[in-house]
């Protein structure tokens, strides 16, 4: 079966610092990923996702990037960190609308 | 753009009680409209789905019917049990993508026994 490994699960970083996300993928090859941050009482809003190796689209602008480098290797990125980037990030993977994977997320505090 | 809201919990039930987590959406077009559940110390794994108008989803004795004209999608179970216990999240797709694009914020399940 599928499995999306994502870390860290907890993260604290100082404000301006950058950051650096990866989730990776086991069981399956060329899903759509997808990451997901849920800001405090709201639900999860869908930031990037990836069709393919080097195929990124931007669903929000936003302080961060994502790179997809290799079929299983999807990172999501920050130059310079900032307060109203804290969060809970979630990498997920789909093969169609049925197929649905999903990592165990990251809570990222900014400080 | 679109959204998704469903009922704030935490919903406590006693086994064996009826449920149902409220669903509404905006969205332009025909969505595709479903429902994950995250169980305790588990990720998020998709429990149904619906892909048009009066389709019906079900599994795992929960039901959800996709309701155009009400905008709604309301996941209902007939008897809950302990191990329902979980967080559901409401959650729509576009046709142009093939995961959702927007999920609630998520209604957390407590079933007593």
């Amino acid at each position: 079966s599928q499995t999306i490994h994502q870390w860290p699960a907890t993260l604290v970083q100082p404000v301006g610092s950058p950051l650096s996300l990866e989730c990776t993928v086991e069981g399956t090859s060329n899903p759509n990923l997808y990451w997901y941050r849920q800001a405090a009482g709201r639900g999860l809003q869908l930031l990037f996702y990836s069709v393919g190796i080097g195929q990124i689209s931007s669903e929000v602008p936003q302080n961060l990037s994502a790179s997809r480098p290799q079929d299983r290797q999807f990172i999501l990125s920050s130059k310079k960190l900032l307060l109203s980037d804290s969060g809970f990030y979630l990498c997920a993977g789909y093969r169609g609308q049925t197929e649905a994977f999903f990592g165990q997320g990251t809570r990222l505090t900014v400080v | 753009g679109n959204s998704v809201t469903q009922m704030e919990g935490p919903v406590t039930l006693s086994e064996e009680a009826f449920l149902t987590i409220n669903c509404t959406y905006t969205a332009t077009g025909y969505p595709s409209l479903f429902w994950y559940v995250q169980y305790p110390g588990e990720g998020l794994q998709l429990l149904l789905k619906a892909t048009k108008a009066d389709d019906k989803g079900s599994n795992k004795g929960f039901e959800a019917t996709y309701r155009k004209e009400t905008t709604s999608f309301h996941l209902e179970k007939g008897s809950v049990q302990v191990s329902d216990s979980a967080v559901y999240f409401c959650a729509l797709s576009d046709s142009s993508i093939g995961g959702p694009r927007d999920f609630g914020q998520g209604t957390e399940l407590s079933v007593k026994p």
